[in-house]
Order: structure tokens, then sequence, then C-alpha cells
């Protein structure tokens, strides 16, 4: 059963510890993503990558790190050095052009106490 | 610089009836548009999409359609349902470009 996953659903952190978002798929898809939704302010990108061990900064990367070691695994790492960490992240992947359909994880909130 | 906008952050529409959702695009590159559809505490699923080589896709009870001279797409959806309720987002994307999403519209169809 072909799908994105993304672990654990709900996430709680001390201010000041960094955390790991785990995303993972098995839809052989080479390009994989990282949103942030806020209330208001629609979907975010904040790393992406169109290949193993490559990755680019989207929109709001400041404070996020990612690696791509592997084509399934594309964790986020949430580091102390980034403000307002409280939000809901999505993970996506996506196979090639003309095909420009996303798949969507299910989503992780991360709460920093 | 928003890129993609949803103009209307809600919208309230009947059941049975149509509802309308409008975006509004100022990238000129941009030639796939797609819609997606969020239930809170979800990720989004993908509902429809169109290329920028036609004006009109057609989904059962959804269609988009595209106006590329406006910079302009609507989807629309007939009859609505409970079930539709959720947050619609619009998003736009230039050959293999990440998606640029707009902010969303919060749909509620009333009983």
């Amino acid at each position: 059963d072909g799908g994105i996953t993304q672990s654990p659903k709900y996430l709680f952190r001390k201010e000041g510890q960094n955390v790991t978002l785990s995303c993972e798929q098995n839809l052989n898809h080479d390009a994989m993503y990282w949103y942030r939704q806020d209330p208001g302010q629609g979907l975010r990108l904040i790393y992406y990558s169109q290949i193993v061990n490559d990755f680019q900064k989207g929109d709001i990367a400041e404070g996020y790190s990612v690696s791509r070691e592997k084509k399934e695994s594309f964790p986020l790492t949430v580091t102390s050095a980034q403000k307002n960490p409280t939000a809901f992240y999505l993970c996506a992947c996506k196979t090639g052009a003309p095909y420009n359909e996303q798949f969507f994880g299910p989503g992780t909130r991360l709460t920093v106490l | 610089d928003q890129q993609v906008k949803q103009n209307s952050p809600s919208l309230s529409v009947q059941e049975g009836r149509i509802s309308i959702l409008n975006c509004d695009y100022t990238n000129s590159m941009f030639d796939y548009f797609l819609w997606y559809k969020k239930y809170p505490a979800e990720g989004p699923t993908f509902l429809i999409s169109i290329s920028s080589i036609k004006d009109k896709n057609e989904d059962g009870r959804f269609t988009v359609f595209l106006n590329k001279s406006a910079k302009h797409l609507s989807l629309h959806i007939v009859p609505s349902q409970p079930g539709d309720s959720a947050v619609y987002f619009c998003a736009a994307s230039s050959g293999n470009t990440p998606l640029v999403f707009g902010k969303g519209t919060r749909l509620s169809v009333i009983a």
C-alpha cells in the first residue's frame, strides 16, 4: 500500500531543544518537500529536495535543517534557532514533470513549551 | 509578495447550491494549477488540476476554470454537500518548481 507517512502525529518539546520530524514515502517519487502551516498563513515552503543528496531552501528555511540520504526519507530538524517553532508541519512528495500533483503526509503538530 | 492569492478567507453556501472558490495569480510563468482540500489536523488531499493549455477541467461535481488573460482560476462545486466543508487551497507551479500555495478559503456548507 503506497503512501507518505509522518511521525509522530503530535510532538511536544521544551524550548531550546532540537527536534527531528520524520517523513517516509514508498511512492518512488524523486522530489520531497516540507511545508509549515500556521493559522491564516496557508502552506509555506521550508525546504525541498529534487533528488537524493541534494536539497534547496524554501521561503522560510531559517532555523530548520534537512537531509536526503535516501530517496524514501526526508527528515526535518527544527533547531533552537527557529523563533516560532509551534506549528503544523506537512511533508509532501511528487514525481517529475509534467505530473505536478503533490501527495501530502498526514502532518505533525509540533508544540514547543 | 504573494504569487497566489485567495482573497476570500471564508465562504458559506447552502447544501445543494453551487460553491465558487476563486484564486488569482501574478506569475505568468505558471503553467499548472491545482486545488487541494484540507480538513483540520490532516494533510491536504488533491482535488482537481488544470494545465495552462486548457480553460476548463471537470471531474464529477468539481469543475476548475482557468482564465489566463485575467490570471484567474475558480473551482465550482455543484451540488455542494456538507462533507465538502473544509479549507480549499489553490496552488500553481511552473515546470518542475515547487507548488506555490494560496492562503486558503474555508468553505462551510450548511444543511
